[in-house]
């Protein structure tokens, strides 16, 4: 169901930096509509973490960074930490669909 | 504080119908497009809905289109989610949140909908 392709999960040690990728296609990221990434801590509400590709929502720690390329976004976690251990969501716009699109998820686990 | 406070999420007999709703506080509800996003069993998140502004148009994800609603009382500052012809795919935890460009800047804490015979 999901336009927006993730790898299911990424780890890494504390103080490592990790990458998440979402592909999508013509008729989303690579139509020019921009990538931003939502961030779900365990039992709670998911919440924007990067907007319009590289603007980190308000309170969010310059380890995380983002980027845009083609038809593909990507998500950067620099000096994991343990409180990063999360559930991470890319979203976009889809004009063929005419509405907004989710990536799968990526469970991101600090070793 | 932007706060946004889903309700009227229960459990559902398959077929039956159910109205959602989104109380918001903190920001000009009025300015903002609104958004239904749901998260099932499987976890993944998944796009609903949307309604402009003040009301007038409304998209939906191909899943739900013909059978759920939008709308909104922007004296109230609250959103609604009319559904209709449920069926256990539609099973979900439903959050409304608050449009930003293309994105969602505030999300409210969900309501569970259950449907099941």
């Amino acid at each position: 169901q999901s336009v927006l392709t993730q790898p299911p999960s990424v780890s890494g040690a504390p103080g490592q930096r990790v990458s998440i990728s979402c592909t999508g296609s013509s008729s989303n990221i690579g139509a020019g509509y921009d990538v931003h990434w939502y961030l779900q801590l365990p039992g709670t509400v998911p919440r924007l973490l990067i907007f319009a590709n590289t603007n980190r929502s308000s309170g969010v720690p310059d380890r995380f960074s983002g980027s845009k390329s083609g038809t593909s976004g990507s998500l950067a976690i620099s000096g994991l930490q343990a409180e990063d251990e999360a559930d991470y969501y890319c979203q976009s716009y889809d004009y063929s669909l005419s509405g907004y699109v989710f990536g799968t998820g990526t469970k991101v686990t600090v070793l | 504080e932007v706060q946004l406070v889903e309700s009227g999420g229960t459990l559902v007999q398959p077929g039956g119908s159910l109205r959602l709703s989104c109380e918001t506080s903190g920001f000009t509800f009025s300015d903002n497009w609104m958004h239904w996003v749901r998260q099932g069993p499987e976890r993944g998140l998944v796009w609903v809905s949307r309604i402009n502004s003040v009301g007038s148009v409304s998209t939906y994800a191909d899943s739900v289109r013909g059978r759920f609603t939008n709308s909104r009382d922007n004296a109230k500052k609250t959103l609604y989610l009319q559904m209709n012809s449920l069926t256990v795919e539609d099973t979900a935890v439903y959050y409304c949140a608050r449009g930003a460009g293309y994105h969602l800047s505030n999300w409210g804490q969900g309501t569970l909908v259950t449907v099941s015979s």
